[in-house]
């Protein structure tokens, strides 16, 4: 059974047409990532929520923002995609706590195309 | 420098043999480490936690050495269904991933 489910597998969106991708986690971890991953490159974090409390990586563009309204779902907005934010959006989720450090679970990804 | 370095390869082997990769982080405070694999167009999943004793699971082999700053795993026998991308990870801070660029393997008949 799938714990951590993104949605869209697959977005094709205009370029600056604004898009959300949607993650949800039936694991009830605390912790929610969001990574984008171009080709051959490493998954590069975008910004985590350690419960509700948001943290932004310092080079992440003001073009992504992100909203959490609960435990379980998690969005990636795109403000105004431009051809470079085409890539590979990574979901993740983890469990942090006193004495506790889960590795974190990702999702299937959605791959977006901008045209 | 970057917080986690690995070589890309390609690795190319043959059935059977058996093939190292290495990383090396910045951070002499990081705590977590782990493996990942990573398919092609598919999400990382976890391979395993790698323990200051070093742990092994199977044909699978993963050492640390903090006084380094280097993670190593080690696969045994190798199988035309292990070519993959290994990724290594280690935590920034106590719990946030951070990942390396991943070493590709290809394992040939």
């Amino acid at each position: 059974d799938a714990m951590v489910i993104q949605n869209p597998r697959y977005q094709v969106t205009q370029f600056g047409k604004p898009v959300t991708l949607s993650c949800s986690q039936t694991l009830n971890h605390n912790v929610m990532y969001w990574y984008q991953q171009k080709s051959s490159q490493a998954p590069k974090l975008l910004f985590h929520y350690y419960d509700k409390d948001f943290n932004n990586e310092a080079d992440t563009p003001d073009n992504f923002q992100s909203r959490r309204p609960n435990t379980s779902f998690c969005f990636l907005d795109i403000r105004s995609p431009g051809l470079g934010d085409a890539a590979m959006y990574l979901c993740a989720t983890s469990r942090v706590g006193l004495g506790m450090n889960t590795e974190a679970f990702f999702g299937q990804g959605t791959r977006l195309t901008v045209v | 420098r970057k917080e986690v370095e690995q070589d890309p390869g390609p690795f190319n082997v043959p059935e059977g043999a058996t093939v190292a990769f290495n990383c090396t982080y910045s951070n002499s405070a990081s705590q977590s480490f782990f493996w990942y694999r990573q398919d092609c167009r598919k999400e990382p999943k976890l391979l395993m936690s790698v323990y200051s004793s070093g742990n092994e699971d199977g044909r699978f082999t993963a050492q640390l050495n903090r006084a380094s700053q280097y993670i190593s795993l080690l696969i045994r026998d190798s199988k035309l269904s292990d070519s993959a991308t290994y990724l290594c990870v280690v935590n920034r801070g106590s719990y946030i991933p951070t990942f390396g660029r991943g070493t590709s393997l290809i394992v040939h008949p």
